[in-house]
């Protein structure tokens, strides 16, 4: 079974503050997927990653996918209150997607 | 923009009745996925569909759980009887085919089992 460990789990922050969110697996992924859930819909896809090594941004998002291609990272720049809700990893093989444990943040004025 | 449509957004029921949930996904989408997500979890797959033939329900609880896409289209989920460990949110999800990584994702339906 292929998981995907995502920390923390949970970040609580201020507005402005600068975070990282971490993707851990022991398999090799073909690519890897980053979505924002907000609460009471459904995920929205951010950002795919497929090259080893490479980094997307988006605004003030910056995603990296691991040399290896079994790790990835997400890191906000000056986080603001419209960043809040759950993070979510997908490793995209076998023509499917497997979720990582997610990761809930809270960005407070 | 085309979107995935869920019906209805939330679900009381008591255990061990019956419940049905519905997808309709983007008009062309080959796939269909129906996902399991705890509160605070990622989503876990519970079945795929290309067309109307079923190729992914290895985590299916197929003692109590059923899924048809009958005309390759929408798509219904059953549960029953419901137990209590079946509250959780259930996503659908589509995409053009399955080697297309891009999944759209509906707003779910919030099952609560009291």
């Amino acid at each position: 079974t292929q998981l995907l460990e995502q920390s923390p789990q949970f970040l609580s922050i201020q507005e402005g503050e600068n975070l990282t969110v971490y993707c851990n697996s022991s398999s090799v992924f073909s690519s890897l997927q980053w979505y924002r859930q907000e609460p009471g819909e459904g995920p929205v896809l951010l950002v795919t990653v497929v090259t080893g090594g490479e980094v997307k941004k988006l605004k003030r998002l910056t995603f990296q996918f691991g040399d290896a291609r079994k790790d990835s990272s997400l890191h906000i720049t000056a986080a603001q209150p419209g960043d809040t809700g759950l993070y979510l990893c997908a490793g995209v093989g076998f023509q499917k997607l497997v979720f990582g444990t997610g990761t809930r943040l809270l960005v407070s004025p | 923009e085309a979107e995935v449509a869920q019906s209805p957004r939330y679900k009381i029921t008591e255990k061990s009745q019956a419940v049905a949930f519905w997808c309709d996904p983007i008009s062309g989408h080959a796939t269909l996925y129906w996902y399991r997500q705890i509160l605070g979890q990622g989503p876990e797959l519970l079945v795929q569909f290309q067309d109307e033939s079923v190729v992914d329900d290895s985590q299916l609880p197929k003692d109590r759980f059923s899924a048809e896409r009958l005309k390759g289209v929408d798509s219904t989920l059953k549960i029953q009887p419901a137990e209590l460990g079946d509250s959780a949110m259930y996503l659908c999800a589509s995409s053009l085919d399955r080697a297309t990584e891009t999944q759209y994702f509906g707003p779910g339906t919030r099952l609560l089992v009291l």
